[in-house]
């Protein structure tokens, strides 16, 4: 049941260029969240934004929600090669089990 | 900081074993999931436990079986381990729903 999709799928930038990476669902949510998962690890959450909220900013982290376009954005200023990471989203929804649905991801690959 | 430990980061077994991944969360937290993680496929839920002793399959639960007996932890097994299922396995926890998901550094489980 693969709720959201990533676009791009993969992403090659300058180190100081700004990132954009896109989520799109297909069902109401009661959140959206963005994680990041380094090369053989685990993912981190990044930042959490509730429908009925717009934008939310973490450091160089900003995230736009669109619940009308039924879409997200994320978007990282002033890319560090310590960015390199694949990055998701994942759907949160109103229920008791805390379920979420990830997309498939954006490999981001930021180049000294 | 949470901390989310499974038990082997690196695991190869043979076809038709029994196999036990486990997990346990330190911060007492509700909810715990199993996902595996395919190149492509993005992360698949596998079960999830939002209580002790409750459980619920997730999106492909065939094949797999769970434990959760105390909250801290919550065992994932492969009742006759199939090549098949050769994947990144990653768990998470996450205190209540709608809340971010912590995850373990995952076990790169190989089966020959």
């Amino acid at each position: 049941s693969q709720q959201g999709e990533e676009d791009p799928q993969a992403l090659s930038i300058q180190e100081g260029e700004n990132a954009t990476m896109n989520c799109s669902y297909k069902t109401s949510i009661n959140n959206l969240q963005w994680y990041r998962q380094n090369s053989g690890r685990g993912l981190v959450h990044l930042i959490l934004i509730r429908s009925n909220e717009r934008e939310k900013h973490s450091g160089r982290l900003r995230v736009t929600l669109d619940t009308s376009k039924k879409s997200s954005s994320l978007l990282i200023t002033a890319s560090r090669a310590a960015d390199t990471a694949s990055y998701f989203c994942a759907t949160g929804f109103s229920s008791n089990t805390g379920k979420l649905i990830f997309g498939q991801g954006t490999t981001l690959q930021v180049k000294p | 900081d949470v901390k989310v430990t499974q038990s082997s980061r690196y695991l190869v077994k043979r076809t038709g074993e029994k196999v036990f991944l486990e997990c346990v969360q330190d911060m007492d937290h509700e909810n715990m999931f199993w996902y595996r993680q395919d190149p492509g496929l993005g992360l698949r839920l596998i079960y999830f436990s939002y209580d002790v002793k409750m459980k619920e399959k997730g999106d492909i639960p065939e094949g797999y079986s769970v434990s959760r007996e105390k909250k801290e932890r919550f065992s994932l097994i492969l009742e006759s381990a199939s090549t098949n299922q050769t994947s990144m396995y990653l768990c998470a926890s996450s205190i209540l729903d709608n809340q971010p998901q912590h995850f373990g550094d995952g076990t790169r489980l190989s089966i020959l």
